[in-house]
């Protein structure tokens, strides 16, 4: 079966700041990956998604996701960090004839001013 | 812009009660989906649901829980006896086509068992 792994449980990083939030999955195939992200109190909202092609993937809010098949990553980025951006941080993955995502157990994103 | 919606948003209820949680899914979406969030945990998959079927359901979701499509735009998750454990914030998820297409989520609804 496949799983995600969220290794950071808790980052804090400053406003204008650079941002990497690491995920890993393992599965056999090319998986299906997705990052959300979900303010306090809110639900889950796609950032981004990788399905094929390119492996650098540009998401909403100035996020971006780098796909490598050698390391099983998909680790989200962002350049300079808004204090907006607080939050937690999902990375899940899909797979070919499962109908179900997995998700990670998240990233909680504190960036201090 | 289409939003799957959810009530009720925050529900306390007794042990042992039962509990009916609603979803309104994209209209047009065919997939729909459950999952629950204990707080501070990771979100864990419940069921997903296609053609007025299960079409998968997790080890979570036992014999307690039920899902139902009553009127095709309203899906429900029932829970027939709550437990403490039982608590979580539950989520709705709607997707438009089959395979890895993104999941589309409700704001949750918020479930505590007293």
């Amino acid at each position: 079966a496949q799983s995600v792994t969220q290794p950071d449980i808790h980052i804090t990083v400053s406003e204008g700041a650079s941002l990497e939030l690491r995920c890993n999955y393992s599965y056999g195939a090319t998986p299906y990956l997705f990052w959300y992200v979900q303010s306090p109190g809110q639900g889950l909202q796609l950032l981004l998604k990788y399905f094929s092609g390119d492996t650098l993937v540009q998401g909403i809010k100035g996020f971006e996701a780098e796909f490598k098949r050698s390391q099983s990553s998909f680790n989200l980025r962002k350049p300079s960090v808004h204090w907006s951006d607080a939050a937690e941080y999902f990375c899940a993955v899909g797979v070919t004839g499962r109908r179900a995502l997995t998700f990670g157990s998240g990233t909680r994103l504190q960036v201090q001013p | 812009e289409p939003e799957v919606t959810q009530t009720p948003s925050h529900q306390v209820t007794q042990m042992g009660q039962e509990v009916i949680l609603r979803c309104v899914p994209i209209s047009n979406h065919l997939y729909f989906y459950w999952y629950r969030q204990i707080l501070g945990q990771k979100v864990e998959f419940l069921v997903s649901f296609y053609n007025n079927e299960i079409s998968e359901k997790s080890e979570i979701f036992d014999d307690q829980f039920s899902v139902e499509r009553p009127d095709g735009s309203n899906f429900t998750l029932k829970i027939r006896s709550t437990k403490l454990e039982d608590s979580a914030m539950y989520f709705c998820a709607s997707k438009i086509l089959q395979g890895p297409g993104e999941l589309f989520f409700g704001e949750g609804s918020r479930l505590t068992v007293l």
